[in-house]
């Protein structure tokens, strides 16, 4: 069965504060891609990354980056030097490419940086 | 290039009204998702489509709840009748299968719907 877990539900830091976001996901398959989203109050979903299966590279853009670990089945999501702007719920999820492009997503983690 | 466009953004409507979403998921996509995201369940899938034919509505939540896309462009979700428990944000998503496009899902700005 495939499975994500968020275990962080809420987290707050001071802006200018790096924070990880964790994410551990299940599956059985061999071949899978895992995301990031992000919904911000206004409530859209934004999509950030995309890691497939066979590419552990860790990935940085700009204050992001993401460090992907099949050893642990994680992938978890580091933001440098937050602003207030990052403040928003963070999904991690994966899907199936082969199986009717199912995703599954993670409950969520909600961050919010203090000014 | 549009993203996927979703209309209304919000409605409000009383208990036992019908309710239709509408959606218009980017242009090549093969694949069209119906979600539903509430406080209490997160975020649920409710349908999907692949080449406008629905592939699995095993997340509708009851008979009152029906979907259909006549068309690539084109799709909707009824709910008839409403209830206060449909209260959601109702997202409609669309992507692309294939190798290189990595089925990266991509949402809409969702229709919030408040049934009182």
């Amino acid at each position: 069965a495939q499975k994500v877990t968020q275990a962080q539900t809420e987290i707050s830091v001071v802006e200018k504060e790096d924070v990880t976001l964790d994410c551990v996901y299940e599956t059985r398959d061999t071949t899978y891609y895992l995301f990031w989203y992000k919904q911000p109050p206004s409530g859209e979903l934004v999509f950030l990354i995309r890691r497939n299966s066979f590419d552990e590279q860790n990935e940085i853009s700009g204050r992001y980056s993401w460090n992907f670990q099949k050893s642990t089945s994680s992938f978890n999501f580091t933001i440098t030097a937050s602003q207030v702007v990052d403040s928003a719920v963070y999904f991690c999820a994966l899907s199936r490419p082969n199986t009717g492009n199912q995703f599954y997503f993670g409950t969520g983690t909600s961050l919010t940086v203090i000014p | 290039d549009a993203g996927v466009i979703q209309s209304p953004r919000h409605e409000v409507t009383e208990m036992g009204q019908e309710v239709t979403l509408r959606c218009k998921p980017i242009s090549g996509h093969d694949y069209l998702f119906w979600y539903r995201q509430t406080m209490m369940r997160g975020l649920e899938l409710l349908i999907y489509f692949n080449n406008n034919v629905p592939i699995d509505d095993s997340g509708m939540p009851e008979d009152r709840f029906s979907a259909k896309m006549p068309n690539a462009s084109f799709s909707t979700l009824k709910i008839q009748p409403s209830e206060p428990r449909d209260s959601a944000v109702y997202f409609c998503a669309s992507s692309q299968q294939g190798r290189w496009a990595g089925n990266t899902i991509y949402f809409g700005e969702g229709s919030w719907l408040t049934v009182v």
